[in-house]
């Protein structure tokens, strides 16, 4: 039962380059959504999917793109890095309203 | 605008000293409060929902009480292998959920 998985681990990018932070999940779970964790910071919603086809934006959407084809995947894009998007990436899915969210292992981005 | 606040920051215990961690949110229209636990280098993994206040839930070495205005989730005797940074995080009305910025939480033998 492999939950929630994230790819890369850790990745270093220039700043102005793109990537995608793949995430997918196998619980068959409606609720997607995309965080980022910073020193001192907590974690910060990034955007979020209810649904495939559906997506909206968290607190901090600027710079981020997400997409919603299937209910298993949900990928983050970056269309051009920034040093301030140096960070830790996590995805987590969640059930019906109110169960808790189910997280990846984050993917650790650096941004040079 | 809602808010979450955890203290203290960090807490080094020794073996078999309880204490308890403190989350204080100011949310509007609280659908439930969620402990989470992470590691070094994981997500963080789920331990606990309350609802309403008075409400309490029990695992192992760790118990999770609500009030209206926090959260305390207390530790008895821990062990080393409770070192860990403790989240808590509300949700409010129209499923957003708000984090605290997270206890780390150092258990020496």
């Amino acid at each position: 039962n492999a939950g929630v998985t994230q790819t890369p681990k850790f990745q270093v990018l220039k700043t102005g380059q793109s990537m995608t932070l793949q995430c997918a999940q196998d619980m068959n779970h409606e609720y997607m959504s995309w965080y980022r964790q910073d020193p001192g910071m907590g974690l910060r919603l990034i955007h979020y999917s209810v649904g495939a086809g559906i997506t909206d934006q968290g607190e901090v959407p600027n710079g981020y793109n997400v997409s919603r084809s299937t209910t298993e995947d949900f990928p983050l894009r970056l269309l051009s890095a920034a040093p301030s998007q140096t960070s830790v990436y996590f995805c987590a899915s969640g059930g019906r309203e109110n169960s808790p969210l189910h997280f990846g292992n984050g993917t650790r981005l650096t941004v040079t | 605008e809602d808010q979450v606040t955890q203290s203290p920051e960090a807490l080094r215990l020794q073996e078999g000293e309880s204490s308890s961690l403190n989350c204080s949110y100011t949310v509007s229209g609280l659908r439930g409060l969620f402990w989470y636990r992470q590691d070094p280098g994981k997500g963080p993994e789920f331990l606990f929902t309350l609802y309403s206040a008075g409400e309490e839930k029990e695992k192992e070495r760790l118990k999770a009480t609500l009030t209206k205005k926090e959260s305390f989730l207390h530790i008895t005797a821990p062990k080393p292998e409770d070192s860990a940074t403790y989240l808590c995080a509300a949700k409010a009305a129209g499923n957003k959920l708000t984090f605290g910025g997270g206890t780390r939480v150092l258990v020496k033998p």
